[in-house]
């Protein structure tokens, strides 16, 4: 089974908003509603933003959001800060393997 | 408090053999899957297998099928990967996380074991 796509770097400025994409198939992104988001800062263990493609657990600011449009996820951070910055992994339920991770996203705020 | 613990990092040779743990506090262990992901210097993150404790019922991802074993213990709430003949390429950081219940995404994850594997 694949490694879903995400570009591999997006930047944006303090305030401004960044859409990080996640493409998969029907067979993961598409066909079930089960894409979450993990932020991870250097040397750090990963952090969930995002689960069942919209949700935030508590705690994560409601500047993150989540959304998805076919094989398609995408998370957008608003209102952007310095400690924003990390890499970011989709991951997706894919039935019988079961899960399948991106292959992350480096986001600079300028 | 839901506490993940991971053994220390290890540095081993190739061909040897090595067992890591993941401990579990905080929660009944037995009623959540314990999860492991690799990730190599450098590079993303990679979903290895899951196991559901109270039965151990285990899934393996396709790439590591074979590669490696994931076992637990519930008498001591602890979680396992295992390797029997450890490869250079097998050289990266391993989290051990815990999956929600009726939900397919990781709401805690342990703080990362190194493993090594040079001559």
């Amino acid at each position: 089974h694949s490694a879903l796509t995400q570009p591999h770097s997006v930047s944006g400025s303090p305030g401004q908003s960044v859409t990080i994409s996640c493409t998969g198939t029907s067979s993961d992104v598409g066909g079930y509603n089960y894409v979450s988001w993990y932020q991870q800062h250097p040397g750090k263990a990963p952090k969930v933003m995002i689960y069942d493609v919209t949700k935030r657990p508590s705690g994560v600011p409601d500047r993150f959001s989540g959304s998805k449009s076919g094989n398609t996820a995408s998370l957008t951070i608003s209102g952007l800060q310095a400690e924003d910055g990390a890499d970011y992994y989709c991951c997706s339920y894919a039935g019988s393997f079961p899960l399948v991770f991106g292959g992350g996203t480096k986001l600079t705020v300028l | 408090e839901v506490q993940l613990v991971q053994s220390g990092g290890e540095v081993k040779k190739p061909g040897e053999s090595l067992k890591i743990s993941c401990k579990g506090s905080g929660y009944d262990f037995t009623k959540y899957w314990i999860g492991w992901v690799r990730q190599m210097p450098g590079k993303g993150l990679e979903w290895m297998g899951i196991i559901y404790p109270g039965d151990y019922d285990t899934r393996y991802s396709p790439s590591f099928q074979g590669q490696v074993t994931i076992s637990a213990d519930k008498s001591i709430i602890t979680a396992y990967l295992q390797w029997s003949s450890l490869k250079a390429s097998d050289t990266a950081m391993y989290y051990c996380a815990r999956r929600v219940s009726s939900a397919w995404y990781f709401d805690s994850w342990g703080q990362g074991t190194l493993v090594t594997v040079s001559s």
